[in-house]
């Protein structure tokens, strides 16, 4: 059973664009929510994450929106660029817990100049 | 660059082997997890160390095992090899097993088995 649920599969943008990628749980006892981005060939790398205490981050052009209520957050890529084209998994943990990462299926991300 | 080191990059080998994949967590780090990569199981989290004692556990099949060494480097044992395993195993580590500031987690670049 899918623990984080993630859309799009795919996503195509425009330069300059906004990216917008959505991720959805059902486990409450999650208080911790990385965004990883990973190029082809290469190991997820950390982009940005945030804590149900806080509804909004913000780092550089990317935006995590935290919905603690829903049970959703998602990744808002301003001014996407074509260096941005990459695949993206949400993923949460119990940081108390084990606090191994359960990931969402990944949205592959293109940006066309 | 993470600072997780993982090697070999490429294993090519046959069904019923056995493979040892090795992981270097970032200098400090003392928890390391694995995990593996496929098509139709996207990433799955195999089984976390810290500090040299199992913490946790995942999907991990019985044929497979790890272990973390006092040097802190970690080793996943696949064996009895079967074509499905063909996957992307990672290790990632962060500086505790889990907790406030601790909870990061870092990825290595990965290692690509394939199984003929």
């Amino acid at each position: 059973q899918q623990q984080v649920k993630q859309s799009p599969q795919s996503l195509i943008v425009q330069k300059g664009g906004i990216s917008i990628i959505n991720c959805a749980y059902e486990n409450t006892a999650f208080d911790y929510f990385p965004w990883y981005q990973q190029f082809p060939g290469k190991g997820p790398a950390l982009l940005i994450a945030i804590r149900p205490d806080v509804s909004e981050k913000k780092e550089g052009r990317f935006t995590i929106s935290f919905n603690k209520s829903a049970k959703q957050f998602s990744l808002h890529i301003m001014d996407s660029q074509p260096g941005d084209s990459a695949t993206y998994f949400c993923a949460a943990s119990i940081r108390t817990g084990a606090n191994n990462l359960f990931f969402g299926t990944g949205t592959r991300l293109t940006v066309i100049p | 660059d993470s600072g997780v080191t993982q090697t070999p990059k490429h294993l090519i080998t046959a069904t019923g082997q056995r493979v040892t994949l090795r992981c270097s967590p970032r200098s400090g780090d003392l928890s390391v997890y694995w995990y593996q990569q496929s098509l139709d199981q996207g990433l799955q989290f195999l089984i976390q160390y810290y500090n040299g004692e199992e913490r946790a556990k995942g999907n991990i099949l019985e044929r497979f095992s790890a272990q973390q060494f006092p040097d802190l480097h970690s080793e996943l044992n696949l064996s009895s090899l079967e074509l499905g395993d063909s996957a992307l195993y990672f290790c990632a580590s962060s500086v505790g097993p889990g907790g406030p500031s601790q909870e990061t987690q870092y990825f290595g670049p990965g290692t690509r088995l394939l199984v003929l």
